[in-house]
């Protein structure tokens, strides 16, 4: 079962930052945080991961806070191309090494 | 193109039908993983394999399923006797050890008549 929680909706105007918000209170001490998008009948595409430290790369940045209880994807200049379900997933060690996905949280960037 | 490929995108079978689904990952990733997704739901686990060991399997994976990978290369998922449950998004994703992402192709879409 997924262990993160993440809203169900949320927009973003165009230009305009896009935070993501991810909750994963239980995420224990070797466990990293990885962010996928969907665009509708696609396969999910990789963002970027992180264990501690804030991660960049030319896609988004992440965020992680100092407890690593949370985490944020940032989208610095949201375009229309990035409206997509957005999925936040802790990789737990002791289930093997399967991805767990919630339900994610649909991005709307409006014009 | 270099990543994960999956035949076919669409299938359409009848009820009761057997299917098959193939799966080629990346070439150097030695971890191949087979997902489900239904409509409005994130996509769920049913096995993976490290070369050609198959080393999980989840309990939505039925007798009725049946994933291979002969070669430790190409993956295939056979479903048997197909039931209208059946109807979803196949995924097939790819690896390295450790803690690399995971890369998927865009699935295989099954319609269950």
């Amino acid at each position: 079962d997924a262990k993160t929680t993440q809203p169900t909706s949320m927009d973003c105007a165009e230009g305009r930052a896009a935070n993501l918000p991810c909750n994963h209170s239980t995420i224990s001490g070797n466990e990293y945080v990885y962010w996928y998008r969907q665009i509708h009948s696609q396969g999910p595409q990789y963002i970027i991961h992180g264990l501690k430290n804030n991660e960049t790369n030319e896609m988004a940045s992440l965020i992680i806070t100092e407890d690593r209880k949370s985490s944020t994807l940032i989208l610095p200049h949201a375009t229309l191309r990035d409206t997509a379900v957005y999925y936040c997933i802790v990789r737990y060690s002791n289930t093997g090494n399967q991805f767990y996905f919630g339900t994610g949280t649909s991005l709307t960037v409006i014009p | 193109d270099t990543g994960v490929s999956q035949d076919p995108r669409h299938k359409i079978t009848k009820r009761g039908q057997n299917v098959t689904f193939r799966c080629d990952p990346i070439s150097e990733h030695n971890r191949l993983y087979w997902y489900r997704q239904t409509l409005g739901q994130g996509p769920e686990f049913l096995t993976y394999f490290q070369n050609e060991a198959q080393l999980e399997k989840s309990r939505l994976l039925s007798d009725r399923f049946s994933a291979e990978r002969p070669k430790g290369s190409f993956s295939t998922l056979e479903i048997q006797r197909t039931e209208q449950g059946d109807s979803a998004m196949y995924l097939c994703a790819s690896s390295l050890e450790g803690v690399s992402p995971l890369h998927f192709g865009n699935g295989t879409r099954l319609t269950v008549t």
